[in-house]
């Protein structure tokens, strides 16, 4: 089945570091591929997005691109804020057989900490 | 605000109760899932509904659960005689079908609690 696997945190970095966390999938077809982020007390958000091969997802200055090649969709971001502290899910959707589900398949998630 | 909303937020309850939580997908989306996330991971799929129509349940819903989408609206997710096993955070999610219908928005959430 799907599966989806990201590193473990916590991350704990300082304001202004660069941020990567890994992500890597294992899906039959094309799927598309999110990072949600969960901040401190609040519901899932869809950070961005990628749907097809070498597409660059990108939003407030995060960014991640669909390398296929690699089944890969690592999450970058330049300059780290204090307001990122979040937890962090890469997930993956695919069509399930005649149902049309898209169902999201998600990693377990990596906390990010950012000192001042 | 036009968003996923859940009720209620959080439950207590005794192991061998019954529960059940509401959501209110955004108003135009046709398709609606729940999600159950325990600390630490990340959420899994539940169940589907496309309309009214429930389309798939996932194996982690056992018989205990039942799930609900009267006329294409509002969703209940019920379970029945809860064990420990069941605290969790338990999300539903909506999404459009026109289009690629490929992104879901969440909602806040239930977080149950089994004592």
């Amino acid at each position: 089945g799907d599966s989806v696997t990201q590193m473990e945190g916590p991350v704990t970095l300082s304001e202004e570091a660069f941020l990567t966390i890994n992500c890597t999938y294992t899906a039959t077809g094309y799927p598309s591929l999110f990072w949600y982020v969960q901040y401190p007390g609040e519901g899932l958000q869809l950070l961005l997005k990628a749907t097809k091969a070498d597409d660059k997802g990108s939003n407030k200055g995060f960014e991640a691109t669909y390398r296929k090649e690699t089944t890969s969709f690592h999450l970058e971001k330049g300059s780290v804020q204090v307001s990122d502290s979040a937890v962090y899910f890469c997930a993956l959707s695919a069509i399930s057989g005649d149902t049309g589900r898209r169902a999201l398949t998600f990693g377990s998630g990596t906390r990010l900490q950012v000192q001042p | 605000d036009t968003g996923v909303s859940q009720d209620p937020r959080h439950k207590i309850t005794k192991r061998g109760q019954n529960v059940t939580f509401r959501c209110d997908p955004i108003s135009e989306h046709n398709r609606l899932y729940w999600y159950r996330q325990t600390l630490g991971q990340g959420p899994e799929f539940l169940t589907y509904f496309q309309n009214e129509a429930q389309l798939e349940k996932s194996r982690l819903l056992s018989d205990r659960f039942s799930a609900e989408r009267p006329k294409g609206s509002f969703s209940t997710l019920e379970i029945q005689r809860t064990e420990q096993g069941d605290s969790a955070m338990y999300l539903c999610a909506s999404s459009p079908t026109r289009g690629s219908g490929i992104e879901q928005f969440f909602g806040p959430g239930t977080r149950l609690t089994v004592l």
